[in-house]
């Protein structure tokens, strides 16, 4: 079946530690997309990609970074830099310029 | 940057009950789409609405781009409708998406 893949589905991180995210799509969508969602709060774009080779930051782009080196890969690193990472993230993809499709998600918490 | 409100925040219904959601933007967009939360924190694709109507069985969306706003309307609702609705726009000629706060929807039985 098509569809995107996020895992894990939880993640624990101690301070000072990078972690990685990882989102896989089969949908052969151009575009791909990082959001962050807090408790009670709606979704904020973190980073967005819309060809291979190439990304932008989105609007708390700050202590996270991405690559986009395969059409159907698009992992998000949270970084030590991050200071508050407990949250809820969320990938999605599109054909560009078209509907987003969203995974189930990797909730993020600090030990 | 755009500007998304959404209205109202909170809405209690009982079953069987319709109901209207609003969203209003503060510039052009050419992506809107309304997606919905369930509790299990999944987001599910409701519509993809730039402009125009469309139904999908319960649910109905209109978005009359020159004047900024969606409307999501829920009919004859059911339990399983309960959660958060978001909607989400992208200005023209971006492909940035912007979402807005939500409306949080419980239906009782």
């Amino acid at each position: 079946d098509g569809g995107i893949t996020q895992s894990p589905k939880y993640l624990f991180r101690k301070e000072g530690q990078n972690v990685t995210l990882s989102c896989e799509q089969n949908l052969n969508h151009d575009a791909m997309y990082w959001y962050r969602q807090d408790p009670g709060q709606g979704l904020r774009l973190i980073y967005y990609s819309q060809i291979v080779n190439d990304f932008q930051k989105g609007d708390i782009a700050e202590g996270y970074s991405v690559s986009r080196e395969k059409k159907e890969s698009f992992p998000l690193t949270v970084t030590s830099a991050q200071k508050n990472p407990t949250a809820f993230y969320l990938c999605a993809s599109s054909i560009v310029g078209n509907s987003q499709h969203f995974g189930d998600g990797t909730r993020l918490s600090i030990l | 940057g755009i500007q998304v409100e959404q209205s109202p925040p909170d809405l209690i219904l009982q079953e069987g009950a319709n109901s209207t959601l609003r969203c209003n933007f503060s510039d052009s967009v050419n992506n809107l789409q309304w997606f919905h939360q369930n509790p299990w924190g999944q987001l599910i694709n409701l519509f993809y609405i730039p402009s125009g109507t469309k139904q999908n069985g319960r649910l109905s969306a209109t978005t009359v781009a020159t004047e900024r706003y969606s409307l999501l309307y829920i009919s004859s609702s059911q339990t399983t409708d309960s959660g958060v609705y978001f909607c989400a726009v992208a200005a023209s000629g971006t492909y940035k998406y912007i979402f807005g706060t939500g409306t949080r929807l419980k239906v009782l039985a």
